[in-house]
């Protein structure tokens, strides 16, 4: 069965700075699709980032960018310019013939 | 689109109480889900359909739950009787046409059961 690891369970950094939250799975499977979402203390599930692990290039999303590492299962997503906003639960999630794997979650917090 | 709406958003009950939750997924989607979120347990999986047709429901907890999809626009997910381990919250999401596409999620029903 694929499994998510998320190694941080609290990141705390000040506004502006820049912030990468770690994620790696385990799993035999080629092709997939792996994901980090974002959770505020709305508790509403956003999706983030996505990234097919049949590209090679890293996806972007404004100030949001992913480090994927497919040989060593490696998914760690990059916030720059970190805003208040962004304090939320962070969570990577992988996706292949199976069901959609959720890691623990990062409890990201950004202070002013 | 409205994206998934979920309803009701907050649900309190007392044990042996019966809970529905219900879902409208995203218009021409044709996968939904069922999640439940706790402390303990992080989002887990309960069950979801292809086509209003349950696939796998290997993650409901026990009889106690059921969950169905008369059509393509509505699903509800029981809890009868309802314990208060069952307190967590629920989400529903759905996706398009592949399992592999991204899932869009609703706001999610918080249900405490006392």
């Amino acid at each position: 069965a694929q499994t998510v690891t998320q190694s941080q369970p609290e990141m705390s950094v000040q506004e502006a700075e820049t912030v990468t939250l770690s994620c790696t799975y385990d799993t035999s499977e080629n092709n997939y699709y792996l994901f980090w979402y974002k959770q505020p203390p709305s508790r509403q599930m956003i999706l983030v980032i996505r990234q097919e692990a049949y590209k090679q290039q890293n996806a972007t999303e404004n100030r949001f960018s992913v480090n994927f590492q497919k040989a060593a299962k490696s998914f760690s997503l990059k916030i720059s310019d970190s805003q208040l906003g962004d304090t939320a639960m962070y969570f990577c999630a992988f996706q292949g013939a199976q069901k959609l794997v959720f890691g623990q979650g990062t409890r990201l917090t950004i202070n002013p | 689109d409205a994206g998934v709406i979920q309803s009701p958003r907050h649900e309190v009950t007392e044990m042996g109480q019966e809970v529905t939750l219900r879902c409208k997924p995203i218009s021409g989607h044709d996968y939904l889900f069922w999640y439940r979120q706790t402390m303990m347990r992080g989002l887990e999986l309960l069950i979801y359909f292809n086509n209003n047709v349950p696939i796998d429901d290997s993650g409901m907890p026990e009889d106690r739950f059921s969950a169905k999809m008369p059509n393509a626009s509505f699903s509800t997910l029981k809890i009868q009787p309802s314990e208060p381990r069952d307190s967590a919250v629920y989400f529903c999401a759905s996706s398009f046409t592949r399992r592999e596409e991204t899932q869009y999620f609703g706001p999610g029903t918080r249900l405490l059961v006392l």
